[in-house]
């Protein structure tokens, strides 16, 4: 069974860092591009950052380039989230996603919420 | 505000056919797979539709959608009051180099 599991979300203030973690079964990880998706409070899904299975290519959404860096470690089969000079509207429910051959993104992660807040 | 543009709500009532709209650009939906997912409060999305027009394993057939230039459409034919969520449009943009998600449609089974 396919499972995607987000830890480290948490309170942090404004400027601060968090670091999120997104432990992957289920699946041969080494296979698959990845993705982070957010969705603050009452607000639609953003896309924010993925990564294919080899790091080749990383992209980011532009109202975290230079902040975030997304990673993975294909040996943990973990994909993470390096947030840095966190704002208030980082503040969001983030996800991680699997993101099949066909560019679909079939499993999700069941979230982990961020605040920022002084 | 979304690059891809979706009505924010849509309602109907049971049996009836609802169509949810998302207009975009050349550079995402012109030339990009469209996808759609249904989401509940408080739980993920889930992937409704792939690749314009091709649904998931267990995705009934009363979901289907299709794409014509730089628009897309999802279409729920017999409407029950379990389809009431929020539904989102997504595609790559390849000028910008990032997914795109509308802005969501919320909809009400009356």
């Amino acid at each position: 069974e396919v499972q995607l599991v987000e830890s480290g979300g948490g309170l942090v203030k404004p400027g601060g860092s968090l670091r999120l973690s997104c432990a992957a079964s289920g699946f041969t990880f080494t296979s698959y591009t990845m993705n982070w998706v957010r969705q603050a409070p009452g607000k639609g899904l953003e896309w924010v950052s993925s990564i294919s299975y080899n790091n080749r290519y990383i992209y980011y959404a532009a109202p975290v380039k230079g902040r975030f860096t997304v990673s993975r470690d294909n040996a943990e089969n973990s994909l993470y989230l390096q947030m840095n000079s966190l704002r208030a509207e980082d503040t969001a429910v983030y996800y991680c996603a699997r993101e099949d051959s066909l560019e679909n993104f079939d499993y999700w992660g069941q979230g982990s919420l961020v605040t920022v807040s002084s | 505000q979304s690059v891809l543009t979706q009505p924010p709500s849509a309602s109907g009532t049971p049996g009836q056919r609802v169509t949810i709209s998302c207009s975009g650009s050349s550079s995402n939906i012109g030339r990009n797979y469209v996808f759609w997912f249904q989401q509940f409060p408080g739980t993920a999305p889930k992937l409704l539709t792939y690749r314009n027009d091709q649904r998931p394993s267990g995705v009934p057939d009363r979901f289907s959608a299709s794409k014509s230039g730089t628009s897309a459409s999802l279409a729920i034919s017999g409407l029950r009051s379990e389809d009431e969520a929020d539904y989102y449009c997504a595609a790559w943009d390849s000028s910008l180099n990032v997914r795109l998600f509308g802005g969501g449609t919320k909809l009400t089974v009356l």
